[in-house]
């Protein structure tokens, strides 16, 4: 089946230092890859939808300058969180969305911990 | 805007029992899907089974099925004869229906689901 890769899995950092996630398609084009948010025993939370080739649509309330991203190929999206702080520690789920099925699939996620 | 709901924080059963797990949800949308997904220890997003709103016939994967009351807008899962490897939580969640493309999901709450041995 499709895989999406998302890498680090994991990351700590100090405070105010700038971290990037990577989210791959690895064997499909995804035009559209969707960042989610998730913290402890929560749901997932919408951020933004990244569109290749255009700027990302943020949902209400998530700060665009703080969480940039960027999806310059058919295959690779990229969030990084700006001046991170303790509160951005979070889980942070990518899923890439196969163009032709409209199927979607979720990477592995990445666990941040900011310092 | 679409809302999912799950009403049920946490639930548990024993080893073999067959559980149900509830999901509501709320759109004016007349094309779109449901899913049910788990998510174990592990944090991996997996799909569990998926519904067209469009079709009448609940969907089934071996121990799982769906009861789909599109007018009530309720989707349930059932997950007959449990097995310890079903401990997880559960996300149910809703996309509109496109031509082509991707949409985004809409999660519920979730629902923590221990199989006990």
């Amino acid at each position: 089946g499709a895989v999406v890769s998302q890498h680090p899995s994991w990351v700590i950092c100090k405070s105010g230092t700038s971290v990037k996630i990577e989210c791959r398609s690895l064997d499909f084009q995804a035009t559209t890859m969707f960042w989610y948010r998730q913290f402890p025993k929560q749901s997932l939370m919408l951020m933004a939808t990244s569109n290749e080739g255009s700027k990302a649509t943020y949902e209400q309330g998530v700060e665009k300058d703080k969480f940039l991203i960027n999806h310059a190929s058919l295959t690779l999206s990229t969030l990084t969180v700006t001046s991170a702080h303790p509160e951005d520690s979070s889980f942070y789920i990518c899923s890439a969305g196969d163009y032709n099925t409209g199927e979607l699939f979720f990477g592995e996620g990445s666990r941040l911990t900011v310092l | 805007a679409q809302t999912v709901t799950q009403s049920q924080p946490e639930m548990s059963v024993q080893e073999a029992e067959t559980v149900t797990l509830s999901c509501t949800y709320d759109t004016s949308e007349s094309n779109y899907y449901l899913f049910w997904y788990k998510q174990p220890p592990s944090r991996q997003m997996i799909l569990v089974i998926r519904q067209e709103a469009y079709k009448q016939q609940n969907a089934t994967e071996n121990r799982f099925s769906v009861n789909f009351q599109k007018a009530a807008k309720s989707f349930s899962l059932k997950i007959s004869d449990s097995q310890l490897g079903d401990t997880a939580m559960y996300f149910c969640a809703f996309m509109k229906g496109v031509v082509q493309g991707a949409q985004k999901l809409v999660f519920g709450q979730g629902t923590r689901l221990t199989i006990n041995p």
